[in-house]
């Protein structure tokens, strides 16, 4: 079965290094999303992908970046962690843009 | 001020009640509208989307009001597998804005 998948689960890491989650679909969905979720607030967008070679940012895009090299894949990297970035991190994608997003199961990434 | 807003509960309901909960959006030129549901720690996943002339899937009933900028949720007889939290989500172009959720709880 298609699926997406989110690596790894969890994580802790110091502040200042570099700490990169991985997100593999296998449904061949052009359009990807990485999203962080925190209390009291909703999902927030941090990047998005249309395709290949193709990367925007959201809203939250600070102190991350993403690349896509082929369409399954959509690494997430924090260049420096910092302890404002602890939350939990999804990743989504959809077929199409105004068609259902499909959610991986998260990592919860701490940052001390 | 939040693009979606809801009011975050909890909602603390008996087995077989009917609960009901809205969110307000921002945007009055929003195009489309969900509700997720997101379990305990788990990712979000589409429940049903809301269409403006209101539709029901089951024992889920959700209404739009674009005039007010409202989309809400009803549950009927509310089961204990229904004990969940409520995502409402707004599209605008490409983006969704996510509410904070609403928290349900279905007691037996």
């Amino acid at each position: 079965d298609a699926e997406i998948t989110q690596s790894p689960r969890h994580k802790i890491t110091e502040t200042g290094r570099q700490v990169t989650l991985a997100c593999h679909q296998t449904w061949n969905h052009n359009n990807m999303f990485w999203y962080r979720q925190d209390l009291g607030h909703g999902l927030r967008l941090i990047h998005y992908s249309y395709g290949v070679h193709d990367t925007n940012k959201g809203e939250v895009s600070d102190g991350y970046s993403v690349s896509r090299s082929n369409t399954e894949d959509l690494p997430l990297t924090l260049e420096s962690a910092a302890s404002s970035q602890t939350s939990v991190y999804f990743c989504a994608s959809s077929s199409r843009l105004d068609n259902e997003q499909f959610f991986g199961p998260g990592t919860r990434l701490t940052v001390l | 001020r939040k693009e979606v807003e809801q009011d975050p509960g909890p909602f603390n309901v008996p087995e077989g009640a009917t609960v009901a909960f809205n969110c307000t959006y921002s945007n009055s030129a929003s195009q489309s509208f969900f509700w997720y549901r997101q379990d305990c720690r788990k990712e979000p996943k589409l429940l049903m989307s809301v269409y403006s002339s209101g539709n029901e899937d089951g024992r889920f009933t959700a209404q739009l009001n674009r005039a007010s900028q409202y989309i809400s949720l009803l549950i009927r007889d509310s089961k204990l597998s229904d004990s969940a939290t409520y995502l409402c989500v707004v599209r605008d172009d490409y983006k969704l804005s996510f509410g904070a959720g609403t928290t349900v709880t279905v007691r037996a």
